[in-house]
């Protein structure tokens, strides 16, 4: 079974500045990781995904992602924030069977002006 | 650009009623999911289907949940005898195919009981 943890579920911070969201696994198996995005009364939307290949993952709005397999963490990053980009960011996995997401608890960011 | 949709929005019951959800998936997919999200807590996996059947449920998805493709178009969730615990925000997603494809998340439904 496998399990994600968001470290933290809110992350303030100014526009412009740069932004990290963190996101560790656990997992017997091994898997695929995910970045989905959800804005107010909206779905979750995919950033980004990490399938094999290069651990250093870049997705939509600017975003991008890094896999680390020894530290079993996929943390997100932004070099310079919107005011856009405030919505709760979820990190996901699954193996590699991919039937199902498992999500970890969700972090909000809130960027300041 | 195609999306998932979902119905209704909102949805209230009275505890012990049925309800059922209705979900538009992408037309060309062919894997379907349900997930929810109890508020404040984490999304979690219900039940995925596949070719008409049942690929995969979660330990939540018990005797009280049953899903359906009744058309080429429609995919259900039906709660038959609803419970307070069920209150939660329903999601849907669809897929083209399993491994390595998106799974498309449609905005969800609110479920409360009362």
């Amino acid at each position: 079974a496998q399990s994600v943890t968001q470290l933290d579920s809110q992350v303030p911070v100014f526009e412009e500045a740069p932004v990290e969201l963190r996101c560790n696994y656990s997992s017997s198996v091994s898997v695929y990781l995910f970045w989905y995005v959800q804005y107010p009364n909206q779905g979750l939307q995919l950033l980004l995904k990490y399938l094999s290949g290069s651990t250093l993952v870049k997705g939509i709005n600017g975003f991008e992602a890094e896999f680390n397999k020894s530290q079993t963490s996929f943390h997100l990053r932004k070099p310079s924030v919107h005011i856009s980009d405030t919505a709760e960011y979820f990190c996901a996995v699954s193996d590699l069977d991919g039937n199902k997401l498992v999500f970890g608890a969700g972090t909000i960011l809130r960027v300041k002006s | 650009e195609p999306e998932v949709t979902q119905t209704p929005s909102h949805q209230v019951t009275q505890m012990g009623q049925e309800v059922i959800l209705r979900c538009v998936p992408i037309s060309n997919h062919l894997y379907f999911y349900w997930y929810r999200q109890i508020l404040g807590q984490k999304v979690e996996f219900l039940v995925s289907f596949y070719n008409n059947e049942i690929s995969e449920k979660s330990e939540i998805f018990d005797d009280q949940f049953s899903v359906e493709r009744p058309d080429g178009s429609n995919f259900t969730l039906k709660i038959r005898s609803t419970k307070l615990e069920d209150s939660a925000m329903y999601f849907c997603a669809s897929s083209e195919a399993l491994v390595s494809n998106e799974q498309f998340f449609g905005p969800g439904t609110r479920l409360t009981v009362l």
